[in-house]
């Protein structure tokens, strides 16, 4: 079974424009959350999509923004992007919704290099 | 609101070293404890969890006990090897809100 996918790997912006990024689920896994990780933030929950519906948000601003495709895939939308949006986002998903049953995988991310 | 605290890193343990890495949290209700780590170049993978106090989580010898009365989850492994050089991050998920609290990180370097 292929894990959870997330395209581009690598991504270079300069301030003030918008990026998105996909991330494809496991076959089957019906839940993705987005994690933003940065050297000075850490981990932080961006938010989760079930069946194409934002089922929890995490404390960002509304810059930051995603939708859920009825084939589970995820898209991750930021605009007006800032140096402080450089970092590495995760992709993670799961088979139900994301609670303390439901293991989540977790793709290798996208580095987003904001100039 | 929910936190996890774990130790700062690095660690530098030397092969066959007894490990520790300790995690604390705080948090209403009954969370469930996570340990992931993170190898060189690649995403999270989930190595041990806990959903109820005095459970033990164990996986590729690495162990952890939810402690609620010390509110700690600290990670133990009784010989490292250097292919267990990695990042650790503890998290906690809560029972009314499921979203993913994480520590910021320990890094963990074994030397041969």
């Amino acid at each position: 079974k292929a894990g959870v996918t997330q395209t581009p790997r690598y991504l270079i912006k300069t301030r003030g424009q918008q990026v998105t990024l996909s991330c494809s689920p496991i076959s089957g896994h019906r839940s993705v959350s987005w994690y933003q990780q940065t050297p000075g933030q850490g981990l932080q929950f961006l938010f989760e999509y079930f069946s194409e519906t934002q089922r929890n948000k995490g404390n960002f601003p509304g810059r930051f923004s995603g939708r859920q495709f009825s084939n589970s895939r995820s898209e991750m939308n930021v605009s007006t992007l800032e140096l402080g949006d450089s970092a590495l986002y995760l992709c993670a998903s799961s088979q139900g919704w994301a609670g303390t049953n439901n293991e989540q995988f977790f793709g290798p991310g996208t580095r987003l290099t904001v100039l | 609101g929910n936190s996890v605290t774990q130790m700062e890193g690095p660690v530098t343990l030397s092969e066959e070293a007894f490990l520790t890495i300790n995690c604390t949290y705080t948090a209403t209700g009954y969370p469930s404890l996570f340990w992931y780590v993170q190898y060189p170049g690649e995403g999270l993978q989930l190595l041990l969890k806990a959903t109820k106090a005095d459970d033990k989580g164990s996986n590729k010898g690495f162990e952890a006990t939810y402690r609620k009365e010390t509110t700690s989850f600290h990670l133990e492994k009784g010989s490292v090897q250097v292919s267990d050089s990695a990042v650790y991050f503890c998290a906690l998920s809560s029972d009314s809100n499921y979203q993913l609290i994480w520590g910021a990180g320990t890094k963990l370097i074994i030397k041969p």
